[in-house]
C-alpha cells in the first residue's frame, strides 16, 4: 500500500462546475497535509494547508480532513480553465516526520 | 535569497559518469528536501535535512546516490556512474521547522542520462 493514494485522472470538468480532489493516507499518525498544485514543466506550489478535523476554506478552495477515515480532499468551486494542473497531495507523517507526496491528479476545466 | 536556487537547470551527461546538482535554500529554511520526478509521474521522496543532518535517508534509491548540506544552507545532490533510469527532474525544496511545514521548491534540475 503506498503512504499516500490519488486517483491520477484525469478529471474533467466543465468551467463553473465544482472539482472534487480526493486523497488517502496510510499513516494514522500523520498530523499535517497539503495540497500542492503544479502547472505542466513548472515545479509544485502550495494552495492550501490543514491539520484539524473539518473544513477549511480559502478562496475558492475548500481543504476537508477526516482522520478516522484517513481521508483528505480538494474541493475547486466555479472552476476555471486557468485551474487545469495536476493537484498534489501531500502529508507530513510520523516516520521521521518528512512531507511524503501522492502521484498527483491531472485536472482539466473545459471552457 | 527570494527562493530557492537550483543548479543547474539541465544536465546532460553520459551513462556512468558522475553528476552534481546543487539546491541554495531560501535564508532561514532550517530544512531541506530533496524529490526526484519522472515524467508524469508524483514526486519520489529521497533525502530530508534537519540542519546539516539527514535524519531520514531512505528514499536514496542505491548507494550511487548521495547528498549533503553544509552549513545549513547549500545542499549538494550526488550521483555517482549515471544510469539511463536516473533521468528525471531533480526538485529541491526548503522550509522553516515547525508543526505545519510549508515546501517551497525550486525550478528542478532536468537530468538526462544518454
Amino acid at each position: 500500500q503506498k503512504e499516500v493514494e490519488q486517483n491520477s485522472g484525469p478529471l474533467s470538468v466543465p468551467e463553473g462546475a465544482i472539482a472534487s480532489l480526493n486523497c488517502t493516507y496510510s499513516d494514522r499518525g500523520s498530523q499535517s497535509f497539503f495540497w500542492y498544485r503544479q502547472y505542466s514543466g513548472k515545479s509544485p506550489e502550495l494552495i492550501m494547508f490543514i491539520y484539524s478535523n473539518g473544513d477549511k476554506e480559502d478562496g475558492r478552495f475548500t481543504a476537508q480532513l477526516n482522520k478516522a477515515s484517513q481521508y483528505v480532499s480538494l474541493l475547486i468551486r466555479d472552476s476555471q480553465p486557468s485551474d487545469s494542473a495536476t493537484y498534489l497531495c501531500a502529508v507530513r507523517g510520523t516516520g521521521g516526520f518528512k512531507t511524503i507526496f501522492g502521484a498527483g491528479t491531472r485536472l482539466f476545466v473545459k471552457a | 535569497g527570494a527562493g530557492v536556487s537550483q543548479s543547474p537547470s539541465n544536465k546532460v551527461t553520459e551513462k556512468g559518469k558522475d553528476v552534481e546538482l546543487r539546491c541554495d535554500p531560501i535564508s532561514g529554511h532550517t530544512a531541506l528536501y530533496w524529490y526526484r520526478q519522472s515524467l508524469g509521474q508524483g514526486l519520489e521522496f529521497l533525502i530530508y535535512f534537519q540542519g546539516n543532518s539527514a535524519p531520514d535517508k531512505s528514499g536514496l534509491p542505491s548507494d550511487r546516490f548521495s547528498a549533503e548540506r553544509t552549513g545549513g544552507s547549500v545542499s549538494t545532490l550526488t550521483i555517482q556512474r549515471t544510469q539511463q533510469e536516473d533521468s528525471a527532474v531533480y526538485l529541491c525544496a526548503s522550509t522553516r521547522t515547525g508543526p505545519v511545514e510549508k515546501l517551497f521548491f525550486g525550478s528542478g534540475t532536468q537530468l538526462s542520462v544518454l
